[in-house]
């Protein structure tokens, strides 16, 4: 079975453009989550999507946006690009059984974007 | 706030040689902690998930053991193919929110 795809791989972009990134969860999975690595660091959490409502957000401000779509697949959202938006994107699935309550998260390879 | 700690930041051991990593963690209602190993450029990959206090759990060379206030990732007889770094995430609130450790970066030497 195919785990959580996400695209593009890399990405370069100049500041003030807007990206979108998207990632198809595991089939069968209704819960997708969207993290930020930096270098050096753990991922932070961005927000979680179930049954294509936002149900939770993280510290990010407003140029992040995601949205869900009726086949479970989801895109995240960047507007107004800034340097230290350089990170590691990463998405997570979960069966979603639950809501996401307690369950474990996969990981897709994740989308490198790189802010010039 | 949720706060997750581990440690060491870096750890190098000789193959064969065991050792174990530690996950601190400061939360308000545990709903669970994750371990995740994560090489370079590439997406976490899990490992473990643990609920509640005393539970244990093994896969080949690892082993994972939580209490109330921290968690062990336990590495036995490591070999080079262990080289990664480890990431323990706990899991609060009625949401997915999950958050993180900085990690463990592990080396092991043949």
């Amino acid at each position: 079975d195919a785990g959580v795809t996400q695209s593009p791989t890399h990405l370069i972009k100049t500041r003030g453009q807007h990206v979108t990134l998207r990632c198809s969860p595991i089939s069968g999975h209704k819960s997708v989550s969207w993290y930020q690595q930096v270098l050096g660091q753990g991922p932070q959490f961005i927000f979680q999507y179930y049954e294509k409502e936002e149900r939770g957000r993280g510290n990010f401000p407003d140029r992040f946006s995601a949205r869900q779509f009726p086949n479970y697949s989801s895109e995240l959202n960047v507007n107004a690009l800034l340097l230290g938006d350089s990170a590691l994107y990463l998405c997570a699935s979960s069966p979603g059984t639950s809501g996401g309550y307690q369950e474990t998260q996969y990981f897709g390879p994740g989308t490198r974007l790189l802010v010039l | 706030e949720d706060q997750v700690t581990q440690s060491p930041e870096a750890l190098r051991l000789q193959e064969g040689e065991s050792s174990s990593l530690n996950c601190s963690y400061t939360v308000s209602g545990l709903r669970g902690l994750f371990w995740y190993r994560q090489d370079p450029g590439k997406g976490p990959e899990f490992l473990f998930t643990l609920y509640s206090a005393g539970e244990e759990k093994e896969k080949e060379r690892l082993k994972a053991t939580l209490t109330k206030k921290e968690s062990f990732l336990h590495i036995t007889a490591p070999k080079p193919e262990d080289s990664a770094t480890y990431l323990c995430a706990v899991q609060t609130g009625g949401y997915q929110k999950v958050t993180f450790g900085t990690g463990t970066k592990l080396q092991v030497i043949p």
